[in-house]
């Protein structure tokens, strides 16, 4: 079975511009969670998709925004980019019932 | 309001000792609650969750945590630790009864001497 595929692995971008991160869950898993991991932070959640729709969003700008697609797969989009937006961005996907499992992680770098 | 405390920002340990990894939580309500792991550049691995019953959890690679709702605790253990468990160590709590994002602690660096 394959696990939670998240791409890029590494991106760069410059102060201003817009990132796009993507997530595909494991296969019949319907959630997808985003978290952002921060030096010094911990894990900060960012956002919840379940069949299609926003279930939750954690305490971040509006500038934060996604979607997910009718095959469950996400992608996070991060507008007006800004030095501390520098992070390793996770994914995460579960069933119907408990179970989250995570990717590998994107880290973008914002110069 | 919604928290995970791991009070210990590092631990160093030799190998074969016995290893602790302390977390508080404080949570309005019947609280799900998780241990992960992750090595350098690498996602989180769920290493055991409590959701109910046994208060003792077992979990995968020799770790085992127990729930002790009087303390609002679920601490981390393994009785030998091995080089191979250097890594960063998460607690978690999630709502009970459904789906819902966790909230994090600020994980605990695990380094391991020989």
């Amino acid at each position: 079975e394959a696990g939670v595929t998240q791409s890029p692995t590494h991106l760069i971008k410059t102060r201003g511009q817009q990132a796009t991160l993507r997530c595909s869950p494991i296969s019949g898993h319907t959630s997808v969670y985003w978290y952002q991991q921060a030096l010094g932070l911990g894990l900060q959640f960012l956002l919840w998709y379940d069949e299609g729709e926003e279930r939750n969003r954690g305490n971040f700008p509006p500038r934060f925004s996604g979607r997910q697609f009718p095959n469950y797969s996400s992608e996070l989009n991060v507008n007006a980019l800004e030095l501390e937006d520098s992070a390793l961005y996770l994914c995460a996907s579960t069933p119907r019932t408990y179970g989250y499992t995570f990717g590998s992680g994107t880290r973008l770098t914002v110069v | 309001a919604q928290s995970v405390t791991q009070p210990d920002i590092h631990i160093t340990v030799s190998e074969g000792a016995s290893l602790e990894l302390r977390c508080n939580y404080s949570y309005g309500a019947t609280p799900y609650l998780f241990w992960y792991v992750q090595s350098p550049g690498q996602g989180l691995q769920l290493l055991l969750k409590y959701f109910s019953g046994d208060t003792l959890v077992q979990g995968i690679k020799g770790f085992e945590a127990e729930f002790k709702r009087s303390q609002s605790s679920f601490n981390l253990r393994k009785p030998s630790v091995h080089w191979s468990d250097a890594a960063e160590y998460f607690c978690a709590v999630g709502p009970g009864g459904s789906q819902g994002n966790l909230i994090f602690g600020k994980g605990t660096k695990l380094s391991v001497k020989p």
